[in-house]
């Protein structure tokens, strides 16, 4: 079954903790991206991956790390969690960046004390 | 300003009732995304569209590049149809999706 798939669901955490969400797609596709989403303020993307290696910033970048090492992979990663990072995480996949219809994992909702 | 608009915020119709709900950019784009989110959900996709319209369903989705406006709409609405629906655009030139706030749908029997 193609789908995205995004651990973990639930997570709670302390301040400092560095922790990975993973994100893995098996539908070969080259574009794929990080959202967070917070009441009030809607979906904004973090970061976004063109293809293996190649990583960009989106909207609200600070505080967060990818990387892009395999096409199926793309974990985001928190070096040094803080509390205004509490947030529901959303992976997605498209198989081209500008055509392609978007494919999105199940969230993450991250709590950070 | 939020580059991309939707309204209503909130939308309360009775079952079997036609739904619009409108999304409004301000810069040229090269697709937008009709996006669904149940509650407590994950997020679907319905549509993405460059030009024209699309149907899938009871679902209709239109964009009209000139007036940068795209419509999503419901025919014979149901409860299960109660979410909130998103619009996102691709910029042109750009690599990012910029996301209009949300309407939230609710359908009552």
């Amino acid at each position: 079954e193609a789908q995205v798939t995004q651990n973990p669901r639930y997570l709670i955490t302390v301040t400092g903790k560095k922790l990975t969400v993973t994100c893995s797609q098996n539908m070969n596709h080259e574009y794929m991206s990080w959202y967070r989403q917070d009441p009030g303020l809607g979906l904004r993307q973090i970061y976004y991956s063109m293809n293996v290696e190649v990583t960009d910033k989106g909207d609200v970048p600070e505080g967060y790390k990818v990387s892009r090492k395999e096409k199926r992979n793309f974990p985001l990663i928190l070096e040094s969690p803080s509390p205004n990072q509490t947030s529901l995480y959303f992976c997605a996949s498209s198989l081209y960046r500008d055509i392609s219809p978007l494919h999105f994992g199940n969230g993450t909702r991250l709590t950070v004390t | 300003k939020n580059e991309v608009e939707q309204s209503p915020q909130n939308l309360t119709a009775q079952e079997g009732e036609f739904i619009t709900i409108n999304c409004s950019y301000s810069v040229g784009i090269s697709a937008l995304h009709w996006l669904q989110q149940h509650p407590g959900g994950g997020i679907v996709s319905l549509f993405m569209l460059s030009s024209g319209k699309k149907k899938h369903g009871r679902l209709i989705a239109t964009i009209n590049i000139q007036e940068k406006h795209s419509s999503l709409h419901i025919t014979a609405s149901h409860p299960r149809d109660s979410a909130v629906y998103i619009c996102a655009s691709k910029l042109q030139g750009a690599q990012k999706l910029v996301f209009g706030q949300g309407t939230r749908l609710t359908i009552n029997p």
